[in-house]
C-alpha cells in the first residue's frame, strides 16, 4: 500500500514570496489533515478535510494561508505572502474515516520550508 | 483549550533498559489518545491508540496506559534498543470538534 505522498520535500523562499505544497493521501482515505511543525514543537493542526469539505480550519491563518482539496483526493496548501515565522515542516496526514475512535492517521514525510 | 505536555523533553539510556515516557493533558474530555514515533526528517508513525473507554494498549515491547481522570498517559518501552532512538509524541483528540493536539515530544536516545 502506497503511503501519503508530499512534494516538494524542501523549499527555500524569501519572505513575501508565495509557496505551495502538494499532498496525495492514501487511496480511499476520506479525511485529510495539514499540520505545521515548528522545530522543537509538536505538530499543530492547520486544516482538516472530510472528502472535499472543510471540517476544521480554526487554526489556519486565513489572511495568508489557503488550502483546497478538489475532488476529495489531492490537496494543496498555499502561503501568500510568506513570513519568517512560517519556517517549519508542513505535514500532511490522512485517515480512512471521520470520527472513528479506532482510526489512526498516516503521515507523509513532510515539506521543510525555510523562509529567509 | 487543551494543552498537552510531555516529560522528560529528552532522555538518554543504555541499551536494555526499561523506560517510561510521560504525557499530561489538561482537559479530560478526550475522544482518544495516540502515541507516535518521529524519526529525523520523516513523518510520524502511529504506535498505539487508546480509546477513551480503554485503560491501556500493548504492541510488542510497547505498553501505553491512560488515566483520563488525572489527565495522564504513560508509554512504557521494555528492553530498549538503539533502533528505538527517535522522538515520541502523544496526541489527544477532544470530544468537541475533532481537534487533535500534540505534545512537544520526548527525544529518546538509546546508546549501544
Amino acid at each position: 500500500e502506497a503511503g501519503v505522498a508530499q512534494s516538494p520535500r524542501y523549499k527555500i523562499i524569501e519572505k513575501r514570496q508565495s509557496v505551495a505544497f502538494w499532498c496525495n493521501p492514501i487511496s480511499g482515505h476520506a479525511t485529510l489533515y495539514w499540520y505545521q511543525q515548528i522545530l522543537g514543537q509538536g505538530p499543530k493542526l492547520l486544516i482538516q478535510f472530510q472528502n472535499n469539505g472543510v471540517v476544521d480550519d480554526s487554526q489556519l491563518p486565513k489572511d495568508r494561508f489557503s488550502a483546497e482539496r478538489l475532488k476529495g483526493v489531492d490537496s494543496t496548501l498555499k502561503i501568500q505572502p510568506a513570513k519568517l515565522e512560517d519556517s517549519a515542516v508542513y505535514l500532511c496526514a490522512s485517515s480512512f474515516s471521520y470520527r472513528v475512535s479506532t482510526d489512526t492517521q498516516y503521515f507523509g514525510p513532510g515539506t521543510r520550508l525555510t523562509v529567509l | 483549550k487543551q494543552e498537552v505536555t510531555q516529560i522528560p523533553a529528552a532522555l538518554s539510556v543504555p541499551e536494555g533498559e526499561n523506560l517510561v515516557l510521560n504525557c499530561s493533558f489538561t482537559d479530560s474530555a478526550i475522544y482518544n489518545l495516540q502515541w507516535f514515533r518521529q524519526d529525523p526528517g520523516k513523518g510520524l508513525t502511529s504506535l498505539l491508540l487508546i480509546q477513551s473507554s480503554q485503560r491501556e494498549q500493548t504492541s510488542g515491547r510497547l505498553n501505553a496506559s491512560l488515566d483520563k481522570s488525572s489527565g495522564r498517559s504513560t508509554l512504557y518501552i521494555a528492553a530498549s534498543q538503539p533502533g528505538d532512538s527517535a522522538t515520541y509524541l502523544c496526541a489527544v483528540e477532544d470530544n468537541y470538534g475533532q481537534n487533535f493536539v500534540f505534545g512537544p515530544g520526548t527525544r529518546l536516545s538509546v546508546l549501544p
